[in-house]
């Protein structure tokens, strides 16, 4: 069964600084990965995803994902947060063999003061 | 526009009664799904339909019984509320049921059983 690890609870970053969440996981097959963002009392947006190719994916707001097959990993990061970037941030992993669900991690809160 | 819609917003009632949450989406897409979001924030999938028909359900008490009338509209009708039911009840959609396929989220139904 796949799963997610977001291992911080919350990540705190000055504005203009830049910014990582992490997420690791684990999953049968080739895995594909999303992030989400999900602002106060609204549904979840999604961000970006990576199903193949270049291990850089670029996302909306200037977000973008580095895949690492041998770290199993999919951190997002940003070059210069923004104060409006404070969220919830998820990742969500789905599997290649058969048809499976989307699994998302405990969520990440980005915090990011002026 | 608003791609994934649901109603109510919020819902308050009383434990025993029973109650339905409504979701539409009109972005065309043929697979519907109901997630829980509990008061830790974590997200789980309940149900999912493609093409009106049922494909993931996951350990979900019978007192939850999705229906599909169409693709646009997935409901969620729930008997006998309990305390434990009280949760964000996010519906979402993605235009097929492959894993690389991109879920589109409504605003979330926040329910409170007292």
């Amino acid at each position: 069964a796949q799963s997610v690890a977001q291992p911080e609870d919350q990540v705190n970053v000055a504005e203009g600084n830049p910014l990582t969440v992490k997420c690791t996981y684990s999953v049968s097959g080739n895995p594909y990965l999303f992030w989400y963002v999900q602002y106060p009392n609204r549904g979840l947006q999604f961000l970006l995803k990576y199903i193949t190719g270049d291990n850089l994916v670029k996302g909306s707001y200037g977000f973008e994902a580095e895949f690492n097959k041998s770290q199993t990993s999919f951190h997002l990061k940003k070059p210069s947060a923004l104060v409006s970037d404070s969220a919830l941030y998820f990742c969500a992993v789905r599997g290649n063999t058969g048809f499976q669900k989307l699994v998302f991690g405990t969520g990440t809160r980005l915090l990011v003061s002026p | 526009d608003t791609a994934v819609s649901q109603t109510p917003k919020y819902l308050v009632t009383q434990m025993g009664n029973d109650k339905s949450i409504k979701c539409e989406q009109n972005l065309g897409h043929d697979t519907m799904y109901w997630y829980k979001q509990d008061s830790k924030k974590f997200l789980k999938i309940m149900f999912s339909y493609n093409n009106k028909e049922l494909i993931i359900n996951e350990t979900v008490p019978n007192r939850f019984s999705p229906k599909s009338p169409d693709k646009a509209h997935l409901n969620l009708h729930i008997n006998s509320l309990e305390l434990g039911d009280s949760a964000v009840y996010f519906c979402a959609s993605s235009q097929g049921a492959g894993e690389y396929e991109t879920q589109y989220f409504g605003p979330g139904t926040r329910l409170l059983v007292l």
